[in-house]
């Protein structure tokens, strides 16, 4: 199994660019997260789906967007990348029964300028 | 959920027993402790959770006080890889606020030769 994968794992954007970070995991959970984690910092929520075709906000959703079409995919999109947006943006899945045990991918790091 | 209070960073010999402190005063009767770490640019992973008995994994073990005011993740035998940021989490319990958890700043763990 590879667990949970991100890709692109670095990505460097110019203001107002936009991209679309993909997350994939072969576990078959049903819920899926985005986070990211500034340096020095803990992770904060973007958003997070608990099925296929179900997405919700959490903690720091502006600026953001996401797709789940297919149960193992979890999409976040920039649509219009700003500097405030360079991070590190980690993916997570988890079993509805262990939602508590959070799988997380190796990260993508983002740099806007 | 509840908030949690961590020290910002601790030290340990390798070969000893790491005791990594949390606060978290304010728990309800229905939240667990949950406690991941974070290896330098990895994505965290899960250790251990509880509710008020103690708790033995392979990874480490946690004890609760009885008022549940308090807990402590202990690391029997620390070695140069357990050198991480570890995160304490309350929250409910399972298939609850689709596994949303709040990582906060964490402690950093130093474990030195």
């Amino acid at each position: 199994n590879a667990g949970v994968t991100q890709t692109p794992k670095f990505r460097v954007l110019k203001t107002g660019q936009s991209m679309t970070l993909l997350c994939a995991q072969d576990m078959n959970h049903e819920y899926m997260y985005w986070y990211r984690q500034d340096p020095g910092m803990g992770l904060r929520l973007i958003h997070y789906s608990v099925g296929e075709g179900t997405t919700a906000k959490g903690e720091v959703p502006d600026g953001y967007n996401v797709s789940r079409l297919k149960k193992q995919n979890f999409l976040l999109g920039l649509e219009s990348a700003a500097p405030s947006q360079t991070s590190v943006y980690f993916c997570a899945s988890s079993d509805r029964d262990r939602d508590y045990e959070q799988y997380f991918g190796p990260g993508t790091r983002l740099t806007v300028t | 959920d509840a908030k949690t209070t961590q020290p910002t960073s601790m030290d340990c010999a390798e070969g000893r027993a790491a005791n990594l402190p949390c606060n978290h005063s304010t728990i309800s009767g229905n939240e667990y402790v949950y406690w991941y770490r974070q290896i330098h640019s990895q994505g965290p992973q899960y250790i251990i959770h509880g509710l008020k008995n103690n708790e033995t994994n392979e990874m480490a073990s946690l004890i609760i006080t009885e008022d549940r005011k308090s807990s402590t993740l202990i690391l029997p035998h620390a070695t140069l890889r357990d050198t991480a940021v570890y995160y304490c989490i309350v929250r409910v319990a399972v298939r609850t606020n689709a596994g949303k958890s709040t990582f906060g700043d964490g402690t950093t763990l130093t474990v030195k030769p």
